[in-house]
């Protein structure tokens, strides 16, 4: 079955890079999905971070856009998030899931999460 | 950017009773809409997709409804393992938008 980690740091310094990866089991990076990006503040609920596609079409919540870069490797079948220039409010639970186009782009996979600490 | 709302923010229920959550779009989001359950320590699940269709492993007593704006989630007979946060999404345009939650406690 389908199955996706993060991996990354999980204490960054404020001013700091941000680096999560996400590798893919069990299903293509070149399928006919978006793979997305969710955070979740501790005790809060849940944001949309961004997603890409294969090809490296990516879409940004507008809110973070300056600082978000999301890229994709296909032969390492996996898909990477950068935050640039964090402070204490990127300090959240990361979450890659899968946007799943056979259900219209609903999530339907996710990963365990990984906590991302920022403090000096 | 479409704001979904969600209401009550805590629902408080016996089990064995009938919880309704309700959340609603700033604008038409057709039947592209999503429901995710998450409980402590654990990520989010898909529950209903396409507004109104159950996903895999949910039983029959969840059901979605709506289209547009206005949409529901039923949970007909809440059993234990329901407790839960709730949340809504819609996945019509980009950016993609979640609802605050509804929390889903014992009464």
């Amino acid at each position: 079955h389908v199955q996706l980690q993060e991996s990354g740091p999980r204490l960054v310094k404020p001013s700091g890079t941000l680096s999560l990866t996400c590798v893919v089991s069990d299903d293509s990076i070149t399928s006919n999905n978006w793979w997305t990006w969710v955070r979740q503040p501790p005790g809060k609920g849940l944001e949309w971070i961004g997603e890409i596609f294969h090809s490296g079409v990516t879409t940004y919540n507008p809110s973070l856009k300056s600082r978000i870069t999301i890229s994709v490797d296909k032969a390492r079948n996996q898909f990477s998030l950068k935050v640039n220039s964090v402070t204490a409010a990127d300090t959240a639970l990361y979450y890659c899931a899968r946007s799943y186009m056979i259900l219209g782009g609903a999530l339907d996979i996710w990963g365990q999460g990984t906590l991302v600490s920022v403090s000096s | 950017e479409i704001l979904m709302t969600q209401s009550p923010g805590t629902l408080s229920v016996s089990p064995g009773e009938r919880a309704t959550l309700s959340c609603r779009a700033s604008q038409s989001v057709s039947g592209n809409l999503a429901w995710y359950q998450q409980k402590p320590g654990q990520a989010p699940r898909l529950v209903i997709y396409g507004a109104s269709t159950r996903a895999t492993g949910f039983p029959a007593r969840f059901s979605g409804s709506g289209s547009g704006t206005e949409f529901t989630l039923t949970i007909s007979s809440l059993q234990s393992e329901d407790f839960a946060v709730y949340y809504c999404q819609q996945y019509s345009n980009w950016p993609r938008t979640f609802g605050q939650g509804t929390k889903v406690e014992i009464k």
